[in-house]
């Protein structure tokens, strides 16, 4: 069965540094990859997507994620994070794209920022 | 644009009563899908609906649990009788595709449930 892998519950930066969420996948074809950002209190907003094609992805708010097929990972990376990022940050797959498709989320990681 | 709508934003409620929470997706939007977010089990995906028919339910997790989506702009998730272990954060997500969750979804607020 398909599933979703964050190893790190909960994660401590200092403002300024650079930051990697890890993200790994099981599932026998490429699956189409998510990372989603919640801030306390709201619901879950896209980060970015990847789909095919590049396996660097651009994200918004100056977030990247590289796909690594032999790795089965999709980790996210930000080279200089701000008091701002600190939230839950989820991973998520679906295999395929159909009607039928399924989203499997991760169990999440939390970010906290160190002044 | 409004977003997804969800009502109430906290519910507070004794077990065994009935409970009925509402969301209304973005205008234009065909897919619906609702959520459960608790500590100990993480974000799950409770029932998944594309131009108001349920497509996959096998997340909903008891009789007890009902959901419906009447027309393109509302639905309902319900829970009778209510238990302490259904309190949760709800969310309702909405997007364009007929494609699971395989394209972006835009989440509501949510609504924080509690049964005492």
């Amino acid at each position: 069965a398909q599933s979703v892998t964050q190893p790190d519950i909960h994660i401590t930066v200092s403002e300024g540094a650079s930051l990697e969420l890890r993200c790994n996948y099981s599932y026998g074809a490429t699956p189409y990859l998510f990372w989603y950002v919640q801030s306390p209190g709201q619901g879950l907003q896209l980060l970015l997507k990847y789909f095919s094609g590049d396996t660097l992805v651009q994200g918004i708010k100056g977030f990247e994620a590289e796909f690594k097929r032999s790795q089965s990972s999709f980790n996210l990376r930000k080279p200089s994070v701000h008091w701002s990022d600190a939230a839950e940050y989820f991973c998520a797959v679906v295999m395929g794209y159909s009607s039928a498709s399924k989203i499997i989320f991760g169990s999440g990681t939390r970010l906290s920022i160190r002044p | 644009d409004a977003g997804v709508i969800q009502s109430p934003r906290h519910e507070v409620t004794e077990m065994g009563q009935e409970v009925t929470l509402r969301c209304k997706p973005i205008s234009g939007h065909n897919s619906l899908f609702w959520y459960r977010q608790t500590m100990m089990r993480g974000l799950e995906l409770l029932i998944y609906f594309n131009n108001n028919v349920p497509i996959d339910d096998s997340g909903m997790p008891e009789d007890r649990f009902s959901a419906k989506m009447p027309n393109a702009s509302f639905s309902t998730l319900k829970i009778q009788p209510s238990e302490p272990r259904d309190s949760a954060v709800y969310f309702c997500a909405s997007t364009w595709a007929s494609s699971g969750g395989a394209d972006t979804q835009y989440f509501g607020p949510g609504t924080r449930l509690t049964v005492l």
